[in-house]
C-alpha cells in the first residue's frame, strides 16, 4: 500500500522567510496529492492540492511542486506570517477511485517573530 | 454551519465501555470517511462509505469497531470494550461523487479512554 514520508519534523522561519516542506510516496499509480493545515485542536483544512499531469501549482504565497519520476513533491509558503504557524500535512491518493487519503506524519511550523 | 459536523466533540469514558459517534457529511456529499488522528500523527485512514455502501476497510478497523450509513446520509461509528489504545481524535470527511476528489474534514471526536 501506499506510504508517505514528511520531512521535517518541525521547522522554525524568520517571519518573512520562506519555508519548504518535502514529502516523498511510494505508489506510483497515487496521482492527487493534498496539502492540509491543521491548527492546534482544529480540522484540518485544505490549502492546496496538484493531480499528476501537473508539475507545479501557485496559488499566492503557496506553491506545490511534484516530481513523479523521483515520487517527491514540496510544499513552499513565501513572505511568512504568524498565521502559517500551524502543523501541515502531505498526502497521496490515487484520484480516480476517490479513495482514502494516505497522510504523512505532518511538520510543525512556526514563525519567529 | 454548512460543513462537515461530528458528535460529540469530547467523549470520556472507561475502559470496557461501548461509544457510538456521529458524522453528518455535508449535504449532497455521496463519499463518507473516517479517519483516527492520535497526538503528533496525520490522519490514518479507518474506512469508506459511498452513499451507504461500506467500500472499504482498514487493518486497523477491529471486530470491535463497527460504522454504518443507513440512509445514505449520516454516519455512525461505534467502539466496543473501548481500550486505552483507542484514545485518538476520531476524525470525519465527506467528499461530492463527481467534479473534485477534496476531502472536507469534520472537527472531530476527541475520545479519552481512562
Amino acid at each position: 500500500g501506499e506510504n508517505v514520508e514528511q520531512h521535517p519534523s518541525t521547522l522554525s522561519v524568520q517571519e518573512g522567510d520562506s519555508a519548504v516542506i518535502k514529502c516523498t510516496y511510494s505508489d506510483s499509480a497515487s496521482n492527487y496529492f493534498p496539502w492540509y493545515k491543521q491548527e492546534l485542536g482544529k480540522r484540518p483544512q485544505l490549502i492546496i492540492d496538484i493531480r499528476s499531469n501537473v508539475g507545479e501549482k501557485k496559488d499566492q504565497r503557496i506553491a506545490v511542486t511534484l516530481n513523479k519520476t523521483a515520487k517527491h513533491f514540496s510544499l513552499h509558503i513565501t513572505e511568512t506570517q504568524p498565521e502559517d504557524s500551524a502543523v501541515y500535512f502531505c498526502a497521496a491518493s490515487l484520484y480516480s477511485s476517490a479513495s482514502k487519503i494516505i497522510f504523512g506524519s505532518g511538520t510543525r511550523l512556526s514563525i519567529r517573530p | 454551519d454548512t460543513g462537515v459536523s461530528q458528535d460529540p466533540r469530547h467523549k470520556i469514558t472507561k475502559r470496557g465501555q461501548n461509544v457510538t459517534f456521529r458524522c453528518d457529511p455535508i449535504s449532497e456529499h455521496n463519499r463518507l470517511y473516517w479517519y483516527r488522528q492520535t497526538l503528533g500523527q496525520g490522519p490514518e485512514f479507518l474506512t469508506y462509505f459511498q452513499n451507504e455502501a461500506q467500500l472499504e476497510k482498514s487493518r486497523l478497523l477491529s471486530d470491535r469497531f463497527s460504522a454504518e450509513r443507513p440512509k445514505g446520509s449520516f454516519s455512525t461509528l461505534e467502539i466496543q470494550r473501548t481500550e486505552q489504545g483507542d484514545s485518538a481524535m476520531y476524525l470525519c470527511a465527506s467528499s461530492p461523487s463527481k467534479g473534485t476528489d477534496t476531502q472536507y474534514f469534520g472537527p472531530g471526536t476527541r475520545l479519552t479512554v481512562l
